[in-house]
């Protein structure tokens, strides 16, 4: 298993749908999770942190499964703004705080 | 907001010249680090810096990188000898804590491009 996994999509998906994207990662002894999200060539910038079962924050929930070690990102309610790449992201639990990221899925919400 | 900046935005360079990426971090922030993304590739480790040395460096960072913090506002990224497949936009992060739970802020970025 690839350390940490996502489907590029696209998800093509109109305005105002509900869409769910899910990352799988490998390390079982990570305990904390990102999601990033990255226009295109702009950089990574963070959207939500996952430590326990789930985080919900406006339209976005983020949710853990640590038994099947995947996480996954719901948003509501899809706008055209949010269109983007979103990254599943997985930092090292030794003091380098390196983060590893996943390929990203790509959203594009249309009218 | 306090943010993390780089310049240039883009660099042109050709094959076997030294490049020197800059960097500043948010101020108070003491952790820095480098990541670096191929077109159409997904973001990858280069280097995690703290107390003026290296805490954990990636494959990728051979003999040919190095990083320096040479005052207190600066971070940079040298490439000895550039390559073709260093083409990539290089990402500058910086954090205020170590520690998994700990955000990591990016900068804008640096498009490297090799001829």
């Amino acid at each position: 298993r690839k350390e940490v996994e996502q489907d590029p999509g696209p998800f093509n998906v109109p305005e105002g749908a509900t869409v769910a994207f899910n990352c799988t990662y490998s390390n079982s002894a990570s305990q904390s999770f990102f999601w990033y999200r990255q226009d295109c060539r702009k950089e990574p910038k963070l959207l939500m942190s996952v430590y326990s079962s789930g985080n919900e924050d406006g339209r976005f929930t983020a949710q853990l499964n640590r038994a099947s070690q995947y996480i996954s990102l719901l948003i509501r309610d899809s706008k055209l703004s949010d269109s983007a790449t979103y990254l599943c992201v997985v930092p090292t639990q030794r003091g380098g705080n390196k983060l590893t990221f996943g390929t990203g899925t790509q959203l594009k919400v249309e009218l | 907001e306090p943010e993390v900046t780089q310049t240039p935005s883009h660099q042109v360079t050709q094959m076997g010249q030294e490049v020197i990426l800059r960097c500043v971090p948010i101020s108070n922030h003491l952790y820095f680090y480098w990541y670096r993304q191929i077109l159409g590739q997904k973001v990858e480790f280069l280097v995690s810096f703290y107390n003026n040395e290296i805490s954990e460096k990636s494959e990728i960072f051979d003999d040919q990188f190095s990083v320096e913090r040479p005052d207190g506002s600066n971070f940079t990224l040298k490439i000895r000898s550039t390559k073709l497949e260093d083409s990539a936009m290089y990402f500058c992060a910086s954090s205020s804590l170590a520690g998994a739970l700990n955000e990591q802020f990016f900068g804008p970025g640096t498009r490297l491009t090799v001829l």
